[in-house]
């Protein structure tokens, strides 16, 4: 079955930037998104397709895909992105994979 | 605005059987193929099964498949996920949620349920 790992937590300090990695056997053929989820609340949709973002979110969050890994990126990062994050995949042919999520501590 | 409202979880018994309901609002349900995904206390989130937007196809999680059966009713605006013989570590917060029209190259969730707890404990 298809993988995706995520490094468990990433740090980073208020207005600087934060990469969030997602890695994958040729996950670069496929199309990543990735979701916040704060304690206590649904997982919110924060870039789908690699790099396009929904309307609402922010322009300090994109995303890219290639080779094996994928990446969110926090430019500026703010308190409030201060959440879990989960990158998540379709296997290609009828199931949806995500990975093990990272928690986003900003200090 | 897109609403999606589960309910139907609690405490239950192993081996015991459970029917969640996901109620859509805000959107034409019968348009959009529907999912479940569940997250276990502490835990990430894991996808449990997938239905077409006419209810025709249906697809599983290896973890539950056998055991959980998912489906809707167009004109009641409901998704439905059966559970039987559940098992301590089906224990989770179970969310519906939302495929995206999207490439078919894709599957993703633009809107997600608060998600209803279900706890499988003796």
């Amino acid at each position: 079955s298809y993988e995706l790992t995520q490094p468990p937590s990433v740090s980073v300090s208020p207005g600087q930037t934060a990469s969030i990695t997602c890695s994958g056997d040729k996950l670069g053929d496929k199309y990543v998104c990735w979701y916040q989820q704060k304690p206590g609340q649904s997982p919110m949709l924060v870039i789908y397709q690699d790099k396009k973002r929904p309307s609402g979110i922010p322009e300090r969050f994109s995303g890219s895909n290639s080779g094996n890994t994928a990446t969110l990126t926090l430019s500026g990062t703010q308190a409030m992105d201060e959440a879990d994050y989960y990158c998540q995949a379709w296997d290609g042919s009828t199931t949806v994979v995500f990975g093990g999520g990272t928690k986003l501590t900003v200090l | 605005q897109v609403q999606l409202v589960e309910s139907g979880g609690g405490v239950v018994q192993p081996g015991r059987s459970l029917r969640l309901s996901c109620v859509a609002s805000g959107f034409t349900f019968s348009d959009y193929a529907m999912h479940w995904v569940r997250q276990a206390p502490g835990k990430g989130l894991e996808w449990m099964a997938v239905i077409s937007y006419g209810g025709g196809n249906k697809y599983y999680a290896d973890s539950v498949k056998g055991r959980f059966t998912i489906s809707r009713d167009n004109s009641k605006n409901t998704l439905y996920l059966q559970m039987n013989s559940l098992r301590p570590e089906d224990t989770a917060v179970y969310y519906c949620a939302r495929e995206a029209v999207g490439p078919t190259t894709t599957t993703y969730f633009d809107y997600w349920g608060q998600g209803t707890l279900v706890t499988v404990s003796s």
